[in-house]
């Protein structure tokens, strides 16, 4: 059965305190790994698409990796800005789109 | 250019009440999904489908109804409202697989926050 565990569930950070989120992940036939950022009342926003093992991907302070049984997530020198619920999923071996998604990390970064 | 745009944003309903949850996307994605979001839970996919005239039941499709009116609309039904289905729904629609850089990837609605009582 696919599955997506995220951790920590809360993070709180202090500007400038960079750190980590992590993904991990069990599915068959993995197509694709997802990160979502989500503010409070809004829908999730996309970040990033993983597609294989060793692939990186950069934006502004965030930087996401992946591996074969898990991804992260890094920030960098965080800003309140930053604050919000950050989101992982990933689409198995089917096309037909479907996710999976992870409860979800929602960093505080306090200025 | 909207997105996914999903009607009502909040509605409070009575147990046993019926309605009906409307998204539209103006992307020309071929496939939608209704999820649903609840604390501690994550997204749950309820319905998807794929294709304009195809529906498939996702991970919890008890006591919702779907229809896929035409490409750009995908409508969610509750046919008599139960307090468990107190939740924040997402629509999202998926750019068509294989078309480079931006293939598989989902893009949600703002929501719409749901309170049966």
């Amino acid at each position: 059965e696919d599955q997506v565990t995220q951790s920590p569930e809360a993070l709180r950070l202090q500007e400038g305190e960079s750190s980590s989120l992590n993904c991990s992940y069990t599915v068959s036939g993995l197509r694709g790994l997802f990160w979502y950022r989500q503010d409070p009342g809004k829908g999730p926003e996309f970040l990033f698409t993983l597609y294989s093992a060793g692939e990186e991907k950069e934006k502004e302070r965030l930087k996401a990796t992946l591996t074969k049984k898990e991804s992260f997530l890094h920030i960098t020198a965080p800003k309140p800005e930053d604050s919000a619920t950050y989101l992982c999923a990933v689409q198995g071996s089917s096309n037909t789109g479907k996710l999976i998604f992870g409860q979800g990390t929602t960093l505080q970064v306090k200025p | 250019n909207a997105g996914v745009t999903q009607t009502p944003k909040f509605q409070v309903l009575k147990t046993g009440q019926s309605m009906t949850l409307q998204c539209a996307q103006d992307m020309n994605h071929n496939s939608m999904y209704w999820y649903r979001q609840d604390p501690g839970m994550g997204l749950r996919l309820i319905y998807y489908s794929a294709s304009e005239g195809t529906t498939d039941k996702g991970e919890v499709p008890n006591g919702y109804n779907v229809s896929r009116l035409n490409k750009r609309e995908f409508s969610l039904r509750l046919e008599s409202a139960a307090p468990s289905q107190t939740s924040v729904y997402f629509c999202a629609s998926r750019f068509p697989s294989g078309r480079g850089l931006a293939k598989n990837i989902q893009y949600f609605g703002a929501g719409t926050r749901l309170s049966v009582l």
